[in-house]
Order: structure tokens, then C-alpha cells, then sequence
């Protein structure tokens, strides 16, 4: 009973290096959003998919690529890594039918 | 505009006490859903509860009691003889119908029980 399983839990990058934040479900959810998590401004929805194929962006987007060629993974791409990228990092699914989010273990992500 | 409003960022409580943690929202949709998660210190999102915006009724679960009102667009969270294990991170949430049941977090609070 996996739920929800993001990699890597930590990490550290230098300025400019590109990395990919693994995330997957194995609940067959149709929604799968990245937030990340900054103290004192709770969690901001990055991006999010609807379903495999289709994705959107949320509320701070920039810096940040996804793709959803399957219903069960929703990798999230740091292009360029820069020090504002500094956060924790959660992926989650939704299933419209039951419309309660559930959320990995999150990814601390350190960019030097 | 903030959707999801908590407007204490941090309370500390002796252990025993009752602490009450609140959240206000704000929506123009008719369905929507309002959660309340809980973030210890190791780090994960917990799930607590999720009441829909046409279930008024009060829950009470354990030493946790949650008061709905759509009156004032509130929907606070009590812990009844709080433990040092309830120290943690408080997130009110709120999904709305119209867009696409997305979620919106507050800020949190971030509750200390005091031994």
C-alpha cells in the first residue's frame, strides 16, 4: 500500500544544475499537483495534471517543468537550479470520486 | 486574495489544555470541501478530516472536535487535552468545485504542547 512516493527525500545542488524530483501513485488518481512548502507561506501549488497527458500551472510555476505520460507518475524538472528553489517539496494525488488529497513524504531540496 | 485565512501562526499550550486552532475561508462556490491536515515534526502531511460545504454538523473524533460554520466561513479545530505529540504544524485547506478541486492552504499553525 505505497500511496504517494517521491524521490529523492534530500538533496543538495549547486547553482544551475538541472535535477528531476521523481513522484508516483499507484492509487489510479486522475489529479497529481507539486507543491512546495516555504516557512510562514504554507504550500504553493507548482503544477498540477488532471489526467496523463495534460498538465497546468499553479500558482508559482516558474523554474519548474512536468510531464504526465501515465496516469501514475508526475515528475517535476528543476531546469536551471537557482537558491530561491530552496523549499520542501510534496507531491500529491487526488481522486475526483473521493476528493481528499493525499501527499508523498516531500523532497528537501538545498540549491548552493 | 488569501482563500484559506490562519491567523495564528504560532500558540503554545501546557499540556492538558484545550487550544482551539482557527481557520476562516473565503469562496463564492456552493461545493466545496474544507480539510484540515497535520504536519509533525518529521515532516509528512497528515490528513485529518474533510467535511463538505453541505454538512454542517460538528465532528468529534477522539480528542479532536471540529466546528463548521458557513455563517461566518469558519472551520476551527479543537483539541481536547492536548498531548505533547499534537505539537505540529496545523494546514486548513479548501477545495473548490469550480476550479477543478484545487486546493488552497492556509499558512498554518504551528502548535506547541508544553510538558
Amino acid at each position: 500500500n505505497a500511496g504517494v512516493t517521491q524521490t529523492p527525500k534530500f538533496q543538495v545542488l549547486k547553482t544551475g544544475q538541472s535535477m528531476t524530483l521523481q513522484c508516483a501513485q499507484d492509487m489510479n488518481h486522475e489529479y497529481m499537483s507539486w507543491y512546495r512548502q516555504d516557512p510562514g507561506m504554507g504550500l504553493r501549488l507548482i503544477h498540477y495534471s488532471v489526467g496523463a497527458g495534460i498538465t497546468d500551472q499553479g500558482e508559482v510555476p516558474n523554474g519548474y517543468n512536468v510531464s504526465r505520460s501515465t496516469t501514475e507518475d508526475f515528475p517535476l524538472r528543476l531546469l536551471s537550479a537557482a537558491p530561491s528553489q530552496t523549499s520542501v517539496y510534496f507531491c500529491a494525488s487526488l481522486s475526483f470520486s473521493g476528493n481528499t488529497i493525499y501527499f508523498g513524504e516531500g523532497s528537501w531540496l538545498t540549491v548552493v | 486574495a488569501q482563500k484559506v485565512t490562519q491567523a495564528q501562526t504560532e500558540i503554545s499550550v501546557v499540556e492538558k489544555e484545550d487550544v482551539t486552532l482557527d481557520c476562516v475561508y473565503e469562496t463564492r462556490d456552493t461545493t466545496y470541501y474544507l480539510f484540515w491536515y497535520k504536519q509533525p515534526p518529521s515532516g509528512e502531511l497528515v490528513f485529518l478530516i474533510r467535511r463538505n460545504s453541505f454538512d454542517e454538523q460538528n465532528e468529534i473524533s477522539g480528542r479532536y472536535s471540529w466546528n463548521f460554520q458557513k455563517s461566518t466561513s469558519s472551520f476551527n479545530f479543537t483539541i481536547t487535552a492536548s498531548q505533547v505529540v499534537d505539537s505540529a504544524v496545523y494546514f486548513c485547506a479548501l477545495s473548490e468545485q469550480g476550479t477543478g478541486n484545487q486546493f488552497y492552504f492556509g499558512t498554518g499553525t504551528s502548535l506547541t504542547v508544553i510538558p
